[in-house]
């Protein structure tokens, strides 16, 4: 079963607020990895991280790997419209780095509405 | 180049049908998986493949059998559907030694 607990479920925001999200597993994690999926398509990779401790920025987005390796969290600064989504967290679990990228686990997602 | 590529975009079938859920890269990536989405559950891993003549199951396996005879395409059959494998399909290939997967359009399917 789920593995990630993703949090909050959703979230509604005004324009050019700030966001945090984050996932939690009672396992460790190789890799963490944040998506960001619009109605009707497929999930977009935004940021990976591969270390313990990493802090990555993808423009006004933000990203952290637990240093317990068991966490992780997305930030969005001064949100705009188009950052309407669901937002995923995925994981590699340790013992699956043989087979990387082919097999990660998913968090629930967090649904953000971003009210103009 | 297409990316990942799905067929049908939407799909209705009755109880106990079977179906192909076709889906094909011409990126040359190794490793290809299939999702399952449903409210509140996120994706769940149903088979992959890291190579042509190589899958393995995933979270949720039961109900679906996959193949993999070329790089390109990994098919996704229902041999006998039933409502609970109504959901969102979503296929996906990365490259190896790399962690980003490429997501396809997605397959909605609804069992009556």
């Amino acid at each position: 079963g789920q593995q990630l607990n993703q949090s909050p479920q959703s979230m509604f925001i005004q324009e050019g607020e700030d966001v945090s999200m984050n996932c939690t597993s009672s396992s460790i994690f190789n890799t963490w990895l944040w998506y960001k999926q619009d109605p009707g398509e497929g999930p977009v990779l935004l940021i990976a991280l591969y270390k313990a401790g990493e802090l990555t920025s993808n423009g006004r987005l933000t990203a952290q790997f637990g240093i317990t390796r068991k966490d992780s969290f997305l930030n969005i600064s001064a949100s705009i419209p188009s950052d309407v989504g669901i937002y995923f967290c995925a994981g590699q679990l340790k013992e699956w780095e043989e087979t990387s990228g082919s097999r990660l686990t998913f968090g629930e997602g967090t649904q953000l509405t971003v009210n103009p | 180049n297409a990316g990942v590529t799905q067929t049908p975009k939407f799909q209705v079938l009755k109880t106990g049908q079977s179906m192909t859920l076709q889906c094909a890269q011409d990126m040359n990536h190794e490793y290809m998986s299939w999702y399952r989405q449903d409210p509140g559950m996120g994706l769940r891993l149903i088979h992959y493949s890291v190579g042509a003549g190589i899958t393995d199951q995933g979270e949720v396996p039961n109900g679906y059998n996959v193949s993999r005879s070329t790089t390109e395409d990994f098919p996704l059959r229902l041999l006998s559907a039933a409502p609970s494998q109504t959901s969102v399909y979503f296929c996906a290939s990365t490259q190896a030694g790399t962690d980003t997967q490429y997501f396809g359009p997605g397959t909605r399917l609804t069992v009556l």
